[in-house]
């Protein structure tokens, strides 16, 4: 069985410009969670899915980030425009149920200069 | 405000020998702890959990113990090796303990030398 996948798995973009991620979760996991390491510190929660709908998104620093999951699948992370402090890994989890024992992909190191 | 910290950054330890990794919380709500170990270019995988009614908690050769009054849990590795090289996260769920909305310490590297 497949794993969380992420695509791409490096992305090195210029300030200002647009940058979408990409999270295929495990087939049959209803929850999907977005989260981001920034410069080696801690994994910060950025957002949580149950099915296609948002049911957190506490965690998103502003209105320049927008997630989708449209159709309940895989989910999308569109950075516009970047800034210098997106700079970071980006990580997908998701699990069958509301658990704490997620299931992480490899993550997207994104990089703006 | 860092509700979960894990205030060494790196350990060194020779194999065989034991790895102690810290981590303190300041949330007194906090009613579960997860360990999470990550390697390079991997995303962070499960490692062992431990609820607040318990103080231990072992998985062949890790043992996480908690001590509530103290706002500490520590994960014990015996005896270390190589593959263990990695850095491990301490985590707390932010609302209930059924929640994948986790808190996370910083992450301390652990390097087992052969």
């Amino acid at each position: 069985e497949a794993g969380v996948t992420q695509f791409p798995s490096h992305s090195v973009i210029e300030k200002g410009q647009t940058v979408t991620l990409r999270c295929d979760p495990i087939s049959g996991h209803d929850n999907l969670y977005w989260y981001r390491r920034v410069m080696g510190k801690e994994i910060k929660f950025l957002l949580h899915f149950v099915k296609e709908s948002k049911q957190d998104e506490s965690g998103m620093p502003n209105n320049r980030f927008l997630a989708e999951r449209t159709g309940g699948t895989y989910s999308t992370l569109k950075v516009q425009p970047a800034e210098l402090e997106d700079s970071g890994v980006y990580f997908c989890a998701s699990s069958q149920d509301q658990t704490a024992k997620l299931f992480f992909g490899s993550g997207t190191q994104l990089s703006v200069l | 405000d860092q509700q979960v910290k894990q205030n060494s950054p790196s350990l060194s330890v020779q194999e065989g020998r034991i790895s102690i990794l810290n981590c303190d919380y300041t949330n007194s709500m906090f009613d579960y702890f997860l360990w999470y170990k990550k390697y390079p270019a991997e995303g962070p995988t499960f490692l062992i959990s431990i609820s607040s009614i318990k103080d231990k908690n072992e998985d062949g050769r890790f043992t996480v113990f908690l001590n509530k009054s103290a706002k500490h849990l520590s994960l014990h590795i015996v005896p270390s090796q190589p593959g263990d090289s990695a850095v491990y996260f301490c985590a707390a769920p932010g609302g209930t303990s059924n929640t994948g909305k986790l808190i996370f310490g910083q992450g301390t590297t652990l390097q087992v030398k052969p």
